[in-house]
């Protein structure tokens, strides 16, 4: 099993509508969680860590339930730009912040 | 304030040259990671260091990897004798501190072609 598991899409979804990106993790140990979003040919961005209460900026919302290892993004009234790349990310080593990434779900928002 | 910053952009090798990459973290910044992302893959780790100190080096492929971070601040991956397979963009990350909740700001990473 791999260590962070994503649909990697693509997710192709017209402007204003709501998706949902899910991702599992086998570390139990991993305690931090972020989303980070990588457009075609540039680096990866964070986009915004990832709490057990759930957290929420903006349009984007994140969610962790650490007993069943799953994260989650949904994205509302989605817009061209947020066509890219979506990573989920948790880190594999307690004593520092080494990340480990999952392959990474495509969005595609079209007209 | 100026972000990472990795040089070459791109480099082409002929298998079996030697190649060397360079990272200028963020200034201050106490961690440096080094990654490695294949064509349609998310980034795999392969290498950690704080200030001068390797301290994670169980992600590097095979031992004609090689890196350095000699003064705490710029750092090197050196790849000796190319292989095809070692074809992929290698990305540079730094974070502030150490905490597992600090964010990495990543380089721009430098496309690596081996024929």
């Amino acid at each position: 099993r791999k260590e962070v598991e994503q649909d990697p899409g693509p997710f192709n979804v017209p402007e204003g509508a709501t998706v949902a990106f899910n991702c599992t993790y086998s570390n139990s140990a991993s305690q931090s969680f972020f989303w980070y979003r990588q457009d075609c040919r540039k680096e990866p961005k964070l986009l915004m860590s990832v709490y057990s209460s759930g957290n929420e900026d903006g349009r984007f919302t994140a969610q962790l339930n650490r007993a069943s290892q799953y994260i989650s993004l949904l994205i509302r009234d989605s817009k061209l730009s947020d066509s890219a790349t979506y990573l989920c990310v948790v880190n594999r080593n307690s004593g520092y912040s080494t990340l480990t990434f999952g392959k990474g779900t495509m969005l595609l928002v079209s007209p | 304030g100026a972000g990472v910053s990795q040089s070459p952009r791109y480099k082409v090798a002929k298998r079996g040259q030697d190649v060397a990459l360079r990272c200028d973290p963020i200034s201050g910044h106490v961690s440096l990671f080094w990654y490695q992302q294949a064509l349609g893959q998310g980034p795999e780790f392969l290498t950690y260091f704080q200030n001068e100190a390797q301290l994670d080096k169980s992600g590097l492929p095979s031992d004609r990897f090689f890196a350095e971070r000699p003064e705490g601040s710029v750092s090197t991956l050196k790849i000796q004798r190319t292989q095809q397979e070692d074809s992929a963009v290698y990305l540079c990350a730094s974070s502030l501190e150490t905490s597992v909740y600090n964010e990495q700001f990543f380089g721009p990473g430098t496309r690596l072609t081996v024929l």
